[in-house]
């Protein structure tokens, strides 16, 4: 089986850096990926690492440690709109090709 | 139409109701997921479909029929649905689940009240 652990919520105000991490357990690992979902809306692909370092892409980069089953996602210069929930998710052994087992999300609340 | 859309965006049905779901995929993908999403619980995967071929049944109850006509349109047919069974269906499509890792598209879901 597989599971993912993340903070449920993290508050922080604009134009601050803030660091979601997610820690799992898995089977087997082919890589992390990170998604953003706003209220209402559906979740958006952001980041897929699937060796160790750092990927960065725009404001927002990702970070993986294989042999501490680790990842986070940092955000930098936070806008009120990046105000969302941001979900890791893991390809197992168990979830060959692209199927996906998520953890339960972290709340972003980006204040003024 | 672009991207992935889903059809209605809201449903309120009784529990001895018959409904279906309906999902749209624009990409030209191969792979397509249903999942759940429940309030403070993670997105749960319940169905899988690759060229048209069902993969994955993630041990969805009965009550939940999935169709996949062709790559383009997944279903989720709804009978004698719970109240629990109330949540958040989120359709996604990616190219193809067996070549390497290929992100995963959603669509804006189906909300679903089971009264």
């Amino acid at each position: 089986g597989q599971s993912l652990e993340q903070p449920s919520e993290v508050t922080a105000v604009e134009g601050a850096i803030v660091q979601i991490n997610c820690t799992y357990q898995t089977s087997g690992f082919y890589g992390l990926s990170w998604y953003q979902q706003h209220d209402g809306g559906a979740p958006t692909f952001l980041s897929y690492n699937a060796l160790d370092g750092l990927e960065e892409t725009g404001r927002f980069s990702s970070f993986l440690s294989r042999s501490d089953s680790y990842g986070y996602l940092l955000l930098q210069e936070l806008q009120m709109k990046d105000s969302a929930s941001y979900f890791c998710a893991v390809r197992g052994q168990d979830n060959a090709g692209n199927m996906l087992t998520f953890g339960g999300g972290t709340r972003l609340m980006v204040k003024p | 139409e672009t991207g992935v859309t889903q059809t209605p965006r809201h449903l309120v049905m009784g529990m001895t109701n018959k409904k279906s779901l309906k999902c749209e995929q624009h990409l030209g993908h191969n792979a397509m997921y249903w999942y759940k999403q429940s309030a403070k619980k993670p997105l749960e995967l319940m169905f899988v479909y690759n060229f048209k071929e069902q993969t994955e049944n993630n041990s969805v109850p009965s009550r939940f029929s999935p169709e996949c006509p062709n790559s383009s349109h997944l279903f989720l047919h709804l009978h004698t649905l719970q109240p629990e069974d109330s949540a958040l269906y989120l359709c996604a499509s990616s190219q193809d689940r067996s070549s390497g890792y290929n992100e995963q598209f959603f669509g804006p879901g189906t909300r679903l009240t089971v009264l």
